[in-house]
């Protein structure tokens, strides 16, 4: 079963930020959290990781709770290329991705 | 840089038949993983190969096998091809090494047994 769980799906109007929510109480001390995003018929995305402190990059921000159970994916001006369904995952950083599960994510739509 | 390229895009085949798929990592990557992404159940790992040996397995059939060669490239080849076999079959690159970067995905060949 995947590590953490998250909405089926979500409506974003375009220029709105998006926030995504993901849950993964049972993360362990070494795990960070990684974000992927898979638009239609392509292969997933590197958005952004992290620990436990908030990240942000050129397309994203991470914000992951202080007991780090739970974390939110924002992209703060969403446009309609940004409609995906967009992956949490936790890894240990620096290991192989065999052991990882991508769940079935969140399906963004975002509405012009 | 070029990113994870792989060939071919779509692919066409009948039952029974066989099928090779390639990827050419990003250039310094030697680690290559494969997955099959389907409908129902998601994106599933197949098996990773660094320096030409694998690594990882995940829990598909015999009929699933790889290979990589010296210049990280890498193929899959499925054998005797059923139905259940239509998919996305998607491989992503990595340093793999003392530690593994973030992995980067190509996008991926869009199987269809018929």
């Amino acid at each position: 079963d995947a590590k953490t769980t998250q909405p089926t799906s979500m409506d974003c109007a375009e220029g709105r930020a998006a926030n995504l929510p993901c849950n993964h109480s049972t993360i362990s001390g070494n795990e960070y959290v990684y974000w992927y995003r898979q638009i239609h018929s392509q292969g997933p995305q590197y958005i952004i990781h992290g620990l436990k402190n908030n990240e942000t990059n050129e397309m994203a921000s991470l914000i992951i709770t202080e007991d780090r159970k739970s974390s939110t994916l924002i992209l703060p001006h969403a446009t309609l290329r940004d409609t995906a369904v967009y992956y949490c995952i936790v890894r240990v950083e620096g290991t192989s991705y065999d052991k990882v599960i991508f769940g079935p994510g969140t399906s963004l739509s975002v509405i012009p | 840089k070029a990113g994870v390229t792989q060939t071919p895009r779509y692919l066409i085949k009948t039952r029974g038949q066989q099928v090779t798929l390639s990827c050419s990592p990003i250039s310094g990557h030697r680690s290559v993983s494969w997955y099959q992404q389907t409908p129902g159940q998601g994106l599933q790992f197949l098996f990773e190969y660094f320096s030409e040996t694998q690594r990882n397995k995940g829990n598909f059939p015999g009929r699933f096998s790889g290979r990589q060669f010296s210049n990280s490239r890498s193929e899959m080849n499925v054998s005797t091809l059923e139905l259940g076999d239509s998919a996305l079959y998607l491989c992503a690159s990595s340093t793999g090494g003392n530690g593994y970067t973030e992995a980067f995905f190509g996008q991926g060949t869009r199987l269809t047994v018929v």
